[in-house]
């Protein structure tokens, strides 16, 4: 079944370090793909997408590119700070006749010292 | 817009007892979605609506859940007789219906975290 599988973390990092968070996914043909970011205490927001094959999503300073040979969508950000501290969930639809529901990783916890 | 909004932020109940969570979408979105997230994971899915039809169910959803969208804006659901393992962050999430990619464009609430003891 449609699945994401994100790298094992929490990641520790000092500030202006280079991120990279590894996402690989199985899935029915070549659904849209998400990263979302999750500060403390607060909801899930949209971090950046990628609707097709080498397509790249890009905001804040991350980046991700669709990757179909290797069904990979890894985030990376030259220069991380503090303010990075998250949870970072890589995800894409359900596929088949879902009606839009998305299917996430377990997550990534990124901490920023500086 | 003020986003997403859920009430309450946080639920500690006994073991038996209902409860009964609400959700604001944005106003505009007339997709809402329900997710479970537990400690360590990534949001699970639970339900969907498209205005006030429930179209999609996860079989994650017994039959102690019960959820609602009566006119097709805020959403509610409730878990009667609650189990220790109900304990979870339960997140609401709104969509625009349109372009199939903004479908999956999924607006979080802070999400409602449910103790049960």
């Amino acid at each position: 079944g449609d699945s994401v599988t994100q790298m094992e973390g929490p990641v520790t990092l000092s500030e202006e370090a280079f991120l990279t968070i590894n996402c690989t996914y199985t899935a029915t043909g070549y659904p849209s793909l998400f990263w979302y970011v999750q500060y403390p205490g607060e909801g899930l927001q949209l971090l950046l997408k990628a609707t097709k094959a080498d397509d790249k999503g890009s905001n804040k300073g991350f980046e991700a590119t669709y990757r179909k040979e290797t069904t990979s969508f890894h985030l990376e950000k030259g220069s991380v700070q503090v303010s990075d501290s998250a949870v970072y969930f890589c995800a894409h639809p359900a596929g088949g006749t879902s009606y839009g529901k998305l299917t996430f990783g377990q997550g990534t916890i990124l901490t920023v010292h500086p | 817009d003020t986003g997403v909004s859920q009430n309450p932020r946080h639920k500690i109940t006994k073991r038996g007892q209902n409860v009964t969570f609400r959700c604001d979408p944005i106003s505009e979105h007339n997709r809402l979605y329900w997710y479970r997230q537990t400690l360590g994971q990534g949001p699970e899915f639970l339900t969907y609506f498209q205005n006030e039809a429930q179209l999609e169910k996860s079989r994650l959803l017994s039959d102690r859940f019960s959820a609602e969208r009566p006119k097709g804006s805020f959403s509610t659901l409730e878990i009667q007789r609650t189990e220790q393992g109900d304990s979870a962050m339960y997140l609401c999430a709104s969509s625009r219906n349109s372009l199939a990619s903004e479908r999956y464009e999924q607006y979080f609430g802070p999400g409602t975290r449910l103790t049960v003891t």
